[in-house]
């Protein structure tokens, strides 16, 4: 069975500073990761994924994740943070067969001006 | 806007009592899926469809159902409600459902049972 872990409940970062939100995984086969971010009231929506290929992911709104096989993780990046990038963050991981998504418990990023 | 709706919004309702979520996927998506989002259990996946027919079951109790119509609307039955069922429910959609394709989520029903 597969599960992600995201070891940090809460991640704190001036606005303007760079962010890491970090992810562990473990699955069978060749995992295939996802980020996705929660505003409050709303549903979540997605940021980014990694199949298969470059292991620097670009996707929505500055973020960036980067896919280490190695160390198993998946850790969420951006360069510059934003006071509206204040959210709740999700990493999720499908099997290799199926596409079901596990998430990990959610990381709150707080971002103070 | 995600593409994907869900209704109700909101949803209050007795123990023992059952509802009905509803959820209507992108234009073009054949694949919908069920998530719960509580306290406790965090983000669960529930069930998956793929036009019409079920493809996958996670953590679904017994007393959940849950159906794909040939309009490719999904709905999730919830019965026998009991205080622990209240939660966030999810609708996600994707275009067939294969293997790594991105879900998108609908707003979500939150559900609190009294």
């Amino acid at each position: 069975a597969q599960s992600v872990a995201q070891p940090e409940d809460q991640v704190n970062v001036a606005e303007g500073n760079p962010l890491t939100v970090k992810c562990t995984y473990s699955v069978s086969g060749n995992p295939y990761l996802f980020w996705y971010v929660q505003y409050p009231n709303r549903g979540l929506q997605f940021l980014l994924k990694y199949i298969t290929g470059d292991n620097l992911v670009k996707g929505s709104y500055g973020f960036e994740a980067e896919f280490n096989k190695s160390q198993t993780s998946f850790h969420l990046k951006k360069p510059s943070a934003l006071v509206s990038d204040s959210a709740l963050y999700f990493c999720a991981v499908t099997p290799w067969a199926g596409n079901m998504l596990t998430f990990g418990g959610g990381t709150r990023l707080m971002v103070k001006p | 806007d995600s593409g994907v709706t869900q209704t109700p919004k909101h949803l209050i309702t007795a123990t023992g009592q059952r509802v009905t979520l509803r959820c209507s996927p992108r234009s073009g998506d054949l694949s919908v899926y069920w998530y719960q989002q509580s306290l406790d259990q965090g983000l669960q996946f529930l069930i998956q469809y793929y036009n019409g027919e079920e493809r996958a079951k996670g953590n679904i109790l017994e007393r959940f159902s849950a159906q794909q119509f040939p309009d490719l609307h999904s709905e999730l039955n919830l019965s026998s409600l009991e205080l622990g069922d209240s939660a966030l429910y999810f609708c996600a959609s994707s275009v067939a459902g294969g293997v790594g394709e991105t879900q998108y989520f609908g707003p979500g029903t939150r559900l609190l049972v009294l």
